[in-house]
């Protein structure tokens, strides 16, 4: 059973389009996170959420916008895609806020062309 | 500004022998270290956690921490070819959240049969 799951596994989208990436983790973990990982493979947290919670929320275009509706959803949805965004995008879920992302999901492949 | 810094490799061994993987990074204040294995196209896993100074061993991997040094390091024995994956650095830099993590570049293991 999957422990930390995301849809769509890939996106190709056209500039200046709206997407969402839908991201579940069936573990009763109190803390989600979003992470980015760009083409030479840099892994950097994007935001964090704690109990539907943001509690960490990195420097990242107001593009970006997560939302939770319960603990153990996370989604992003991302305004007026650019080039720039094409990376790979990983939910991860911890126990909770005080400890390392401890699962993550299989990431979403965004393409922005 | 807070970096962590990894050797991007490839590091390429034997099967059999002892993989050394090394990171330093900038914060004096760090208190929380994880050692994350990523295999190609794959998402990451985290594999160690180490907070205090000295080894941490966890089947054929040992961390090594030196605060002073500001050095982490992951050691694998008796690499395996399966062993082969991208290690990723990680360090909590804040004090606060470890989710608020730190990635260094990663550094690419190669195991050769």
């Amino acid at each position: 059973d999957t422990a930390v799951s995301q849809t769509p596994k890939y996106l190709v989208t056209q500039m200046g389009n709206d997407k969402s990436i839908k991201c579940e983790q069936n573990l009763g973990h109190d803390t989600m996170y979003w992470y980015k990982q760009d083409s030479k493979k840099f892994l950097k947290i994007m935001f964090s959420y704690n109990n539907k919670e943001l509690i960490i929320n990195e420097t990242v275009p107001n593009r970006f916008s997560p939302k939770s509706p319960d603990k153990a959803h996370l989604n992003l949805h991302i305004n007026s895609l650019e080039l720039g965004d094409s990376a790979v995008y990983f939910c991860a879920s911890s126990q909770d806020g005080r400890l390392a992302a401890s699962y993550f999901g299989p990431g979403t492949r965004l393409l922005v062309l | 500004q807070k970096e962590v810094e990894q050797n991007s490799g490839p590091l390429s061994v034997p099967e059999g022998a002892i993989a050394s993987l090394n990171c330093t990074y900038s914060d004096r204040v760090s208190q929380s270290f994880f050692w994350y294995r990523q295999y190609s196209g794959k998402s990451p896993e985290l594999i160690m956690s180490i907070y205090s100074n000295g080894d941490k061993e966890d089947g054929r991997f040992t961390a090594q921490l030196n605060k002073a040094s500001q050095y982490v390091s992951l050691l694998i024995r008796d690499s395996q070819p399966s062993d082969s994956a991208t290690y990723l650095c990680a360090v909590n830099m804040d004090g606060g959240s470890q989710g608020n993590l730190i990635f260094g570049k990663g550094t690419k293991l190669s195991v050769k049969p």
